[in-house]
């Protein structure tokens, strides 16, 4: 079985621009969280999405935002990027809400 | 609220010898733990997941992690480490809303 994906797996953009990430999930599973690891802060919850609706969110600007799709692939969205932005960005996903959470290889973002 | 310390941010050893890595929790009920890997410039691979069955959990790699209430630790061991051990480790504890929280991460370094 395929393991989640995700693209790009790199991205360099400049100050105020936006950018959108995309996941596909593991056949299966309906539910997609969004993580951002940076070396400062480690790894951090952004956002969860569950049958196409936002379950749970991190403690993240309304600049990060995110979808889920009917075929439960997911996209995020972050606009106004600022040099912070800079991160890894982690997808992760699972049969349900409480099952157990299989990550994809990120995309590293820059931002200049 | 729930948290994870991890007790140690490196921790090296000699190729053949034990692992130890170091993980307390906080948590307001009983939680879901969960030791994850990094390999450089990867996503997240799950090692092994505590869910209030037996205390004494195996994972994939010949890693296994006791869960002990008293001492609300969740360690990590290895009986002999490989060169292929090197990598950054996460001990994760997941809430009653099925978030995961994550600790700072041991980075273990092997030597030849």
């Amino acid at each position: 079985k395929a393991g989640v994906t995700q693209t790009p797996r790199y991205l360099i953009k400049t100050r105020g621009q936006q950018v959108t990430l995309s996941c596909s999930p593991i056949s299966g599973h309906r539910s997609v969280s969004w993580y951002q690891q940076t070396p400062g802060q480690g790894l951090q919850f952004l956002f969860e999405y569950f049958s196409e609706t936002q379950r749970n969110k991190g403690n993240f600007p309304g600049r990060f935002s995110g979808r889920q799709f009917s075929n439960s692939r997911s996209e995020m969205n972050v606009s106004t990027l600022e040099l912070g932005d800079s991160a890894l960005y982690l997808c992760a996903s699972s049969r349900g809400t409480s099952d157990t959470q299989y990550f994809g290889p990120g995309t590293r973002l820059t931002v200049l | 609220a729930q948290s994870v310390t991890q007790l140690d941010s490196h921790v090296s050893v000699s190729e053949g010898t034990p692992v130890l890595l170091r993980c307390n929790y906080s948590s307001s009920y009983s939680p879901s733990l969960f030791w994850y890997v990094q390999h450089p410039n990867k996503g997240l691979q799950l090692l092994l997941k505590y869910t209030s069955a037996a205390t004494l959990v195996k994972g994939i790699n010949g890693f296994e992690a006791e869960f002990k209430k008293s001492e609300t630790s969740f360690h990590l061991t290895k009986p002999s480490a490989h060169m292929s051990d090197a990598a950054e480790y996460f001990c994760v504890v997941s809430d009653n809303d099925y978030k995961l929280s994550f600790g700072a991460g041991t980075t273990v370094t092997v030597r030849a």
